[in-house]
């Protein structure tokens, strides 16, 4: 079974520059979260849907970073202006009950 | 945001021995869940623990809900190389459609052979 795809597998872009991150969760999942880990301040969580409809996203930094699910098999993160300190790994993961399954993230550098 | 607290931070072992991690939490949390994520990859599920006071092994892994509710252990027997990775706790306290996880900032294991 393919679990959660994530694309690009590694992104680097000069800052001012839009970034968009891709994910299409495990199929029949009904809930899709997108996280944020750093060294400083391990794993972030930035927003969540479920059943397509944003639930929760307190943790999203700034009017920079948006996030959408059209569809259950497809949800975008952009960043628009990146920066610098946006340089992180991105997960994507996806869940039907409580266990969260975890793309292989997206390492983006921001220079 | 909101983060368990989990130790210890590192650590570094001879094959063969015994591990053992804990997370602690000021909130009560319903589930919890340990996680391990090996270096290039997503967090991976270990073991889940819906009751306090259950008990749970996989394998060479074994994890406890405390009585409180407000804390967990993960032990991890005889240890292998292939045991190297970093080891995250995760709280989950459904309220609603709320299946947010609360983080630890994890427990990072080398074993050296």
């Amino acid at each position: 079974d393919a679990g959660v795809i994530q694309s690009p597998r590694h992104e680097v872009t000069e800052m001012g520059q839009e970034v968009t991150l891709r994910c299409k969760p495990i199929s029949g999942h009904n809930s899709l979260f997108w996280y944020r880990q750093t060294m400083m301040r391990g794993l972030e969580l930035l927003i969540y849907f479920n059943n397509n409809v944003p639930i929760d996203d307190s943790g999203m930094p700034e009017d920079r970073f948006s996030a959408k699910m059209p569809n259950a098999s497809f949800s975008t993160l952009k960043i628009q202006p990146s920066e610098p300190r946006d340089s992180a790994v991105y997960f994507c993961a996806s869940s039907l009950r409580d266990t969260q399954y975890f793309g292989p993230g997206t390492r983006l550098t921001v220079l | 945001g909101q983060q368990l607290n989990q130790s210890p931070q590192s650590m570094f072992i001879q094959e063969g021995e015994d591990v053992s991690m804990n997370c602690t939490s000021s909130s009560i949390f319903n589930t919890w869940l340990w996680y391990k994520q090996d270096p290039g990859e997503g967090p991976v599920l270990l073991i889940a623990l819906y009751k306090a006071g259950e008990l749970t092994s996989n394998g060479r892994l074994t994890a406890q809900f405390g009585i409180t509710r407000k804390d967990s252990f993960l032990n991890i027997s005889a240890s292998i190389p292939s045991d190297v990775g970093i080891y995250f706790c995760a709280g989950q306290l459904k309220a609603g459609n709320n299946r947010k996880l609360i983080w630890g900032l994890g427990t990072s294991l080398a074993v050296n052979p």
